[in-house]
C-alpha cells in the first residue's frame, strides 16, 4: 500500500483561526478522501478530493469551512477555517489503493485542539 | 436505524481465545466490507476486506460475510494482548461509490 504522510501530526490553535493541514503520498493515487474523527467517536467523511477540480462534500460539511486543494495526484491540503473548539478531532487523510478492490488507507492523522 | 451498527463494547477476551466482533449493515446493494484496526492514539490499520460470501482467513484473523442477513463479522484467534484496540466496521455501498461508511467500533480488550 502507498505511504501517506501527514503534517502537522498535531497543533493546538485559538479560536478563530484557521489550520492547514497537508497530505502526501508517494505514488500517484486515483481517489484521496478527508475524513474527521471527533473524539470517542467513529470516523466521518468530510469530502473527497478531486484532482484539478472543487473537491465533492458531504451533507453537513461545506468548502467555506474546510477548504480543500488538490493541485496532483500525490498531495491534498485540507484548511479547518474560523476554527471553535467544536472543531478538536482528528483530521485523516486517506487514499484508494491501487488494486482493482475499494479499499482505502489512511494517513497518521493530524489531532487539532482547539482553544 | 444506524447504516453500520457495531457493539461498542468493551469486549474483554482471555488470552488465547477467540474473539469475535460483529457488525450488520442496513443498504441491502452494499458491495465491499472491511476491517479496520485502531490503537489508541494511532489512524485506522485496515487488516481485512471481504466482498464474498463465506469466510475469508488470513493468519489468525477470519471474515465471515452473509450478504442475506447483512451481516459481517471478524474472528481473532489466540487472542494475544496486542490485539487490543478498536475495531472499525467499514462498508461500501456498491461498486463505484467510493465512500466508507463507518460504525462506531467495537473496543477490545485481550486479558492476559
Amino acid at each position: 500500500s502507498a505511504v501517506i504522510s501527514q503534517k502537522p501530526s498535531r497543533d493546538i490553535c485559538q479560536r478563530g483561526t484557521s489550520l492547514t493541514i497537508q497530505c502526501q503520498v508517494d505514488s500517484q493515487v486515483t481517489m484521496m478522501f478527508w475524513y474527521r474523527q471527533q473524539p470517542g467517536q467513529s470516523l466521518t467523511l468530510i469530502a473527497t478530493a478531486n484532482q484539478g477540480s472543487e473537491a465533492t462534500y458531504e451533507s453537513g460539511f461545506v468548502i467555506d469551512k474546510f477548504p480543500i486543494s488538490r493541485p496532483n495526484l500525490t498531495f491534498s491540503t485540507l484548511t479547518v477555517s474560523n476554527m471553535s473548539p467544536e472543531d478538536s478531532s482528528i483530521y485523516l487523510c486517506s487514499v484508494k489503493g491501487t488494486r482493482a478492490y475499494n479499499e482505502q488507507f489512511f494517513g497518521p492523522g493530524t489531532r487539532l485542539t482547539v482553544l | 436505524q444506524k447504516e453500520v451498527e457495531q457493539n461498542s463494547g468493551p469486549l474483554s477476551v482471555p488470552e488465547g481465545a477467540i474473539a469475535s466482533l460483529n457488525c450488520t449493515y442496513s443498504d441491502r446493494v452494499s458491495q465491499s466490507f472491511f476491517w479496520y484496526r485502531q490503537y489508541s492514539g494511532k489512524s485506522p490499520e485496515l487488516i481485512m476486506s471481504i466482498y464474498s460470501n463465506g469466510d475469508k482467513e488470513d493468519g489468525r484473523f477470519t471474515a465471515q460475510l452473509n450478504k442475506a442477513s447483512q451481516y459481517v463479522s471478524l474472528l481473532i484467534r489466540d487472542s494475544q494482548p496486542s490485539d487490543s484496540a478498536t475495531y472499525l466496521c467499514a462498508v461500501l455501498p456498491k461498486i463505484g461509490n467510493e465512500k466508507l461508511t463507518f460504525g462506531t467500533g467495537t473496543r477490545l480488550t485481550i486479558i492476559p
